[in-house]
Order: structure tokens, then sequence, then C-alpha cells
């Protein structure tokens, strides 16, 4: 399996433009997880999904940001309008069951200038 | 809400020694815990994973225990090398129907040739 598959890699954007990041988690894996890492606040859940569902999207800062889970093999977080304040990495990870390994995908590192 | 902490922050040894990780959570009413290293600019890849049943586990040169009730894990590294440098951050998979992963902001390791 390829693994966690996230584009872009890298994202810069100017303030007030919309962002989209998006994530592949590997086949079979039921659980989906948004995360964003700052050296401020280290790594923090943005948002899960369990079956395409969204469980809890208590970590999303605010309504400028969004995730959809269309399918089982694909996932979402757009940011709009974008802040330089959301500069970050953004990273998705997947696991299959509730209680099963995680992996992560290698990241967005997205800048807001 | 579930607290991780990871002291210290940075440690620096040199090459060959063994050395030893440590993670405490505050509600020990967990389903497991991960252990994840990461590298500069890269995904958080996983080193081992110990469920809230098990007292410890082994991959190579690493040995990770879980003490649930003490709400402590540590994270043992066997003479060390070179190529051990990376943060390391544990995650717990927290109890009460949450199964979300909460990180704790890691330890920065340096081995010193």
């Amino acid at each position: 399996d390829a693994g966690v598959i996230q584009s872009p890699r890298h994202e810069v954007t100017e303030m007030g433009q919309e962002v989209t990041l998006r994530c592949k988690p590997i086949s079979g894996h039921d659980y989906l997880f948004w995360y964003r890492q700052t050296m401020m606040r280290g790594l923090e859940l943005l948002i899960y999904f369990n079956n395409n569902v969204p469980i809890d999207d208590s970590g999303m800062p605010e309504d400028r940001f969004s995730a959809k889970m269309p399918n089982a093999s694909f996932s979402t977080l757009k940011i709009q309008p974008s802040e330089p304040r959301d500069s970050a990495v953004y990273f998705c990870a997947s696991r299959r069951g509730q209680t099963a390994e995680a992996f992560f995908g290698q990241g967005t590192r997205l800048t807001v200038v | 809400k579930q607290e991780v902490t990871q002291i210290p922050a940075a440690l620096s040894v040199p090459e060959g020694e063994n050395l030893v990780l440590n993670c405490s959570f505050t509600d020990s009413a967990i389903y497991n815990l991960q252990w994840f290293r990461q590298d500069p600019g890269k995904g958080l890849t996983s080193l081992l994973l110990i469920q809230s049943s098990q007292r410890e586990q082994t991959s190579g040169r690493l040995n990770a225990s879980l003490d649930k009730s003490s709400g402590r894990s540590t994270l043992y590294i066997a003479a060390s090398q070179p190529g051990d440098s990376a943060t390391y951050l544990c995650a717990v998979n927290s109890g009460a129907g949450s199964y979300q992963l909460t990180f704790g902001k890691g330890t920065k390791l340096s081995v010193i040739p």
C-alpha cells in the first residue's frame, strides 16, 4: 500500500484566498483524522471521521474551516478565507478500527502571506 | 480532557548510550498508546503501539512500556545511533467512547557521533 497520501505537499497562498487540502487514506481504513502542527501548539486534532461521517469537529478553529469525506478514499480540508495565522503543517492520518495503529501522511505545509 | 506531557523537550546523548524517553497522561482510561518518530520536515512514522492490556512492546532496539494506572509510558532506545536523531512523539487513544489520538509535544533527540 502507498500509505496515506496528501496533496499538495506545499501551498503558498495570499490572505483571503480559499485553500483546499486533500487526503487519500489507506484502503480499508475506516477512521480518518485531520491534524494541524505548529511550533507553539504541537499537534492538534481538527476533526475526525468514522465511515465517512464526521464524529468530532470540536477542534476546528472557526467557521472558516470545513472538512468533507465524500467517500472512503478521499477527504478534503478547506479554509475560506485563509489568514496568516493558518500557516502550519496539516496532517491527515488513517486507521482501521478503533484501537489499531494510526498512519500519517507526509503533510501539507501551508503558508498564508 | 486528556493531556499528554513529554519530558524533557530535548535530549542530547553520545552515540552508543542507552536512553529513556518519558510520556505521561492525565486520564488513565485509555485504549492504547502509540509512539511516533518525526524527522525534520517529514511526516510521523509509527514506531510502536501498546494496547492498554499490555505492559510492553518491543521492536528491534526499541522497547515501550505502559503503566496505565500511573499514567506513564517510557520508550527505551538501546545503543543509540546518530540515525536515531529525530523528534519522538507519544499519542494516547483516549477512552470513554472517544477514539481520537491526543499528542504530547515531543522530545527532540540528538545522538552525537
